[in-house]
Parts: C-alpha cells; structure tokens; sequence
C-alpha cells in the first residue's frame, strides 16, 4: 500500500515556470526522499531531508518538510524540457529502512 | 563506476511458469531491497536484504514470491507459479549503509505474465 498521496498527479507548464509538487503521509518518519523517474523504469534520488530538517536546496530543488502536517513539497525552478518526468516522494519509516512511495507527479515542460 | 544492474531487463512468460529476476547491488552495498511497480503507480516494497540475510519480506505478497541472497551480493527474486497479476516492473536498489542513505535503483525488470 502506498504511505501517501501526491498532489497534483500531473502538471503541465512552459519552460521556464516553476513547478511544486506536494506530498503528504500517514505515520512517523525518520526521513523523506524524493526520486524523479524517466519513462516508467529506474528511478534517480533527488535529495533527502531528515525528520529535524525543515528546508532544503540542491541546485534548482527546493524541498521542504512539515513533520507536524506530515507534508512535504518538492520545487523545481526554471524549469527545463528536461526536467519532464514523473516525481517520487519516499519516506523511510521508524521501523524498517525500506522506502513507501506515493503515486507520483506526472511533469510535463513544455519548450 | 558500475551502477545497479538488473537483468533480464525484459521477460514475457506464461502464466503458472516460474521466473527468476536478478540484481547486481553496487559493490560495497550492504543493504538490496527489491520493489514492485505497477503501471501509473509508485514502487511497493516487497523485501529487503542487510548482508545475506532478509531483514524484512513484509511486502511480498503471498508465497508465490521468495528471494534470496547468498554471498552478501547479487539477489535473485524468484515468483513460482506466475499469475497475470505479477505483471508489473520489478526494480532493484541497494545502499551503502542501513538507514538513512540514498537508495541507488536499477532499470527495473519488466515481467509480463500472458
């Protein structure tokens, strides 16, 4: 079963716009990932914020992490054609090392 | 620098045959997990390797699916009896350490069951 629900499940902008994603979960976390992923098949890890983390940056990501609203939102700025992809929120729980995904972003930039 | 590697990276079979998809961690990689994903879907986590033994096989889903890991590196997930179901893409991940580290994913094997 899937930890939590992203929103929205497809975007559509312009190259250039900025793209936010958003995702939320149901139990405690030690940490939160999120992984883009290219035509159905491997996926490649972004970046990871801990549980006593709130913000984060790698280049043009932006992720933030609310642990109280168990939501996190990922931001791609100036966004590329390339950067169509779908996008993967993951939570490593208390418990188990293993990750629980969500259904995913489906983002389409057009040139 | 090799990364994750899974093979065959493609596998149509009949239903009731028996299969067997194999991943090749990251040498170095303590920690092998093995996931499902379903068209539209996000992965699932089926079972989760630290060194040779499984730490967790919480997510497989019946007794159809069994892996294993001998010598601490290459996995084999094996599923018996295929049904239609199992069709999905089967992606293997390994990490350097137990928690809190970067997950690195392979190419996924896609297993079609007709």
């Amino acid at each position: 079963s899937q930890q939590g629900e992203e929103d929205p499940q497809a975007l559509s902008i312009q190259e250039g716009e900025n793209a936010t994603m958003n995702c939320s979960y149901k139990t405690s976390i030690n940490n939160l990932q999120w992984y883009r992923q290219n035509s159905g098949r491997g996926l490649v890890h972004l970046i990871l914020i801990r549980s006593n983390e709130r913000e984060k940056h790698s280049g043009r990501l932006r992720v933030t992490l609310d642990t109280s609203k168990k939501s996190s939102s990922l931001l791609i700025t100036a966004s590329r054609a390339a950067d169509t992809a779908s996008y993967f929120c993951a939570t490593e729980g208390n418990a188990g090392n293993m990750l629980t995904f969500g259904g995913g972003t489906r983002l389409m930039v057009k040139p | 620098g090799a990364g994750v590697s899974q093979t065959p990276s493609n596998k149509v079979t009949e239903k009731g045959k028996y299969v067997e998809l194999r991943c090749d961690p990251i040498s170095g990689h303590t920690a092998l997990y093995w996931y499902r994903q379903s068209l539209g879907q996000g992965p699932e986590f089926l079972i989760y390797f630290q060194g040779t033994g499984a730490a967790d096989d919480s997510g497989l889903p019946n007794d159809r699916f069994f892996a294993v890991r001998p010598e601490g590196s290459v996995s084999t997930l094996k599923i018996q009896r295929t049904e239609r179901g199992d069709s999905a893409v089967y992606l293997c991940a390994s990490s350097l350490a137990v928690g809190g580290a970067e997950q690195f994913f392979g190419p996924g094997t896609r297993l079609t069951v007709l």
